[in-house]
């Protein structure tokens, strides 16, 4: 069975500190790994995406890395904001098939003023 | 501007009602999903459409149905809503399946409460 797993589950930061998310996932092969953002409350909105041939893909202040061999990638935050304040959501997408996505449980950021 | 939008945003039900979740979006996607989200799982995909008059089951289909007439909606009907129904429901929709250009756009969601 496809697995993401996600961590931390929960993470408290100060504001303009960095910090690092994990994801380790099962999915293989895989089509591609997106990182989403969720607010309380919203739904989710797409941070990045990476096919199985990218390293790393940046998207202001978020910039997540991806190593197919181990299975891992994560998503780094730079200068953290109090609106960062989110679950980040891990979801991978197998090839073939059907594609349909496997969602990681999330990590939920709490940044502090 | 394009948009997916759901409705209600929130409900109130009894068990044994049917339930209607209405889902629109406006970019002319193909692809149209269903999910659930709960404390403690991810989300958990209920069903999807590709096209009109497509629809197939997720990993948590049962009790759920969807009928997709046309690309701009996929309703989901809950024939007999149950207590373990209780939860938020998220639509999303997505221009291509996998590859690079496989993005899914949410909507803002709805919280069903089935009492």
């Amino acid at each position: 069975k496809n697995q993401v797993e996600q961590s931390p589950q929960s993470l408290i930061i100060l504001e303009g500190k960095n910090c690092t998310l994990q994801c380790n996932y099962t999915v293989s092969p895989f089509s591609n790994l997106r990182w989403y953002k969720q607010d309380t409350g919203r739904g989710p909105v797409s941070l990045t995406i990476m096919t199985f041939s990218e390293n790393t893909k940046s998207n202001g202040r978020y910039t997540a890395t991806l190593d197919a061999d181990t299975k891992q990638s994560s998503l780094h935050i730079t200068a953290s904001q109090l609106s960062d304040s989110a679950s980040y959501i891990c979801v991978v997408t197998p090839s073939g098939g059907s594609y349909i996505p496997t969602f990681g449980r999330g990590t939920s950021l709490i940044v502090h003023p | 501007d394009a948009e997916i939008t759901q409705s209600p945003r929130h409900k109130i039900t009894e068990t044994g009602r049917q339930v209607t979740l209405a889902c629109h979006q406006t970019w002319n996607h193909n692809n149209m999903f269903w999910y659930r989200q709960d404390l403690g799982h991810g989300l958990r995909l209920i069903h999807y459409s590709y096209g009109v008059q497509d629809t197939n089951k997720g990993e948590v289909s049962d009790g759920y149905s969807v009928s997709r007439s046309n690309t701009e909606d996929l309703p989901l009907t809950l024939e007999s809503a149950a207590s373990s129904q209780t939860s938020v429901y998220f639509c999303a929709s997505s221009v291509l399946a996998g590859g690079p250009e496989d993005t899914q756009y949410f909507g803002p969601g709805t919280r069903l409460t089935v009492l």
